[in-house]
């Protein structure tokens, strides 16, 4: 199974709304990532869970907040967004092991507009 | 700090060859190629990691030089099937982690 699963595939929310994307992956990975990605822009990385984790946090607004359950499962909680953070929300996994470099596997993404 | 891709599109003609290039002003510890079709999630194509290195899968190849500042896709006789865009990305390793994508290649290939 080299598939990585998204919920909601898309999502519509107001601004004072409260709301959470979900990534799931079966494939044994111990690292996982959150990207933004714009219309006609490459992903951009928000976070990075290693061995569930948080190892990186890419000077993300506080109000997306990230966890990480178990190791199969990564949230991303939504609070008090604007407009400006519609985009397409990409979740990915990949093997990690120290500086060893593995291909990342990528879900379908969310795709938010925040009205 | 990002990538450099080059061109940032092209048009093709089925089975015409391409050629896209990723440049970056520092060494890069490693590149991955990727393929986003329209609305759709990244795949990845392959990973390169010596300064010199070349890899090929089917008629899509590529190349890292020497001093591991430039890789170059190579998409030959191209199809339908290859539309899409490229990323580079490339993990940059000084101070914190991050992983980083190239600013991308459209790719069009018409019939």
């Amino acid at each position: 199974d080299t598939e990585v699963t998204q919920t909601p595939k898309h999502l519509v929310m107001g601004m004072t709304n409260k709301k959470s994307l979900k990534c799931e992956q079966h494939m044994g990975h111990r690292a996982m990532y959150w990207y933004k990605q714009k219309a006609k822009k490459p992903p951009e990385l928000m976070f990075v869970y290693s061995y569930e984790k948080l190892s990186i946090n890419e000077s993300v607004p506080s109000r997306f907040s990230p966890e990480c359950p178990n190791s199969s499962l990564l949230n991303l909680h939504l609070h008090a967004l604007q407009p400006e953070d519609s985009a397409l929300y990409l979740c990915a996994s990949s093997h990690r092991e120290g500086r060893e470099v593995y291909e990342q596997y990528f879900g379908p993404g969310t795709r938010l507009t925040v009205t | 700090q990002q990538p450099v891709q080059s061109p940032q599109a092209v048009i093709l003609r089925e089975g015409e060859d391409a050629v896209i290039n990723c440049s970056s002003s520092k060494a890069l510890y490693s590149v991955h190629w990727y393929r986003q079709k329209h609305g759709e999630a990244p795949v990845f194509l392959m990973i390169l990691l010596k300064g010199g290195e070349q890899k090929g899968h089917e008629k899509i190849s590529a190349s890292f030089n020497e001093k591991k500042q430039q890789s170059s896709l190579y998409l030959t006789a191209s199809q339908l099937s290859y539309s899409g865009t490229y990323f580079c990305g490339t993990e940059i390793t000084s101070g914190t982690y991050k992983y980083i994508f190239g600013t991308g290649t459209r790719l069009k290939v018409l019939a």
